[in-house]
């Protein structure tokens, strides 16, 4: 079993519509959880990131962690043109090596004007 | 911008081939990694620097070689790759330390082709 598992889509949706991202992954010992965006020719960028379980939201965007589940969301509300690209999610755990990010596949996303 | 650069953008070398890619950072960050990502794979980290000290060799080949003379620069020195090493390289910097650790931040990346 992978270590943390996203679809890789593609995932096409109109302007304006609600984008959920997922991922889930098999590691109790994670604790803190990302969401990189990149665009096309570009690295990765960070977009949120969250400790432990809960739900932090910035603007039109919302990331969900159930730890229970082992499963982390990422919604996209009001999406717009300019959000499409590729999403990763990514996992670290606590202490000294929490520099070590274990990433999904990522998710293509397009959304149509 | 980042604040993470990386060159060159894109590099096609032969399989007897010595190239170097190499990462500059402008953000007063100690923690310096590469990446390799691949199509269809999550990406790959393959080393770590902290404050100039290799901390990580993520069972990488010895064909890639890498360098770090300070901690805003970081070289990979490639030498006799095979094709399947063609992918995006991406070098990423980051705070030392604390949970920030995780807040990589990545440059464009270097397209590399191995023929």
């Amino acid at each position: 079993q992978k270590e943390v598992e996203q679809d890789p889509g593609p995932l096409s949706v109109p302007e304006g519509a609600i984008v959920s991202l997922n991922c889930t992954y098999s590691n109790s010992a994670f604790q803190y959880f990302m969401w990189y965006r990149q665009y096309s020719r570009k690295g990765p960028e960070l977009l949120m990131y969250t400790y432990s379980s809960g739900n932090k939201e910035d603007g039109r965007f919302t990331a969900q962690v159930d730890k229970s589940s082992k499963y982390i969301s990422l919604f996209i509300r009001d999406s717009q043109p300019s959000d499409s690209a590729t999403y990763l999610c990514a996992m670290s755990k606590s202490g000294g090596s929490n520099y070590k990010l274990t990433f999904g596949k990522g998710t293509l996303l397009t959304v149509n004007p | 911008e980042t604040g993470v650069t990386q060159t060159p953008r894109h590099l096609v070398m032969g399989m007897t081939n010595k190239k170097s890619l190499k990462c500059e950072q402008h953000l007063g960050h100690n923690a310096m990694y590469w990446y390799k990502q691949s199509a269809k794979k999550p990406l790959e980290l393959m080393f770590v620097y902290n404050f100039k000290e290799q901390t990580e060799n993520n069972s990488v080949p010895s064909r890639f070689s890498p360098e770090c003379p300070n901690s805003s620069h970081l070289f990979l020195h490639l030498h006799t790759l095979q094709p399947e090493d063609s992918a995006l390289y991406l070098c990423a910097s980051s705070p030392v330390g604390g949970a920030s650790s995780y807040e990589q931040y990545f440059g464009p990346g270097t397209r590399l082709t191995v023929t």
